[in-house]
């Protein structure tokens, strides 16, 4: 069976900071991967999804980037952190044209 | 473009049943429906894809009408369990250009009470 892990589970960065978030998939190939970020109350915003290692679109213009470096792994970075920052990270897979599934996220919190 | 959800809260008493709508102004390929709880992350519940038939499970299913670009999530016999924020998720397409991405309603949140 498909398994998706993210960490760390909280981080509490002070602004200005760099960032580094890990998402790995196991249990099937060549997946799409997505990275969400969620504000407190909101819904999900769409930040970066990948096809493919070193293939990734960007949906909203920010201080954040996305890399692909093998095929099951995926990680969101930031060189300086902001305020507006923070947030509940959630990172998703799928098949093409089939449901995503989410891992458990990360709660970033920007002081 | 987002799709619009309604109602944006629902309360019930357990027993009760409800209806969630998911509108799109654009032609849709498939909707999906995902519930979260509180400080986790959301769950899948199930996916409706053009020209397909509606789903359904236990006593949560779904309808998919292609003519007004809506889905309905119908909660039936409500369970403390489904208490939660429901969201549609809308793709335009399975891949081409937009790679079976979704965007996501504002979420409805459901309340349900012994």
């Amino acid at each position: 069976s498909q398994t998706i892990h993210q960490w760390p589970a909280t981080l509490v960065q002070p602004v200005g900071s760099p960032l580094s978030l890990e998402c790995t998939v196991e249990g099937t190939s060549n997946p799409n991967l997505y990275w969400y970020r969620q504000a407190a109350g909101r819904g999900l915003q769409l930040l970066f999804y990948s096809i493919g290692i070193d293939q990734i679109s960007s949906e909203v213009p920010q201080n954040l980037s996305a890399s692909r470096p093998q095929d099951r792994q995926f990680i969101l970075s930031s060189k300086k952190l902001l305020l507006s920052d923070s947030g509940f990270y959630l990172c998703a897979w799928s098949q093409v044209g089939y449901e995503q599934y989410f891992g458990p996220g990360t709660r970033l919190t920007v002081t | 473009q987002q799709p619009v959800q309604s109602p944006q809260a629902v309360i019930l008493r357990e027993g009760e049943d409800a209806v969630i709508n998911c509108s799109s102004s654009k032609a849709l390929y498939s909707v999906h429906w995902y519930r979260q709880k509180h400080g986790e992350a959301p769950v899948f519940l199930m996916i409706l894809l053009k020209g397909g038939e509606q789903k359904g499970h236990e006593k949560i299913s779904a309808s998919f009408n292609e003519k007004k670009q809506q889905s309905s999530l119908y909660l039936t016999a409500s369970q403390l369990s489904y208490s939660g924020t429901y969201f549609c998720g809308t793709a335009l397409n399975a891949g081409g250009t937009s790679y079976g991405k979704l965007t996501f309603g504002q979420g409805t949140i459901l309340t349900v009470h012994p």
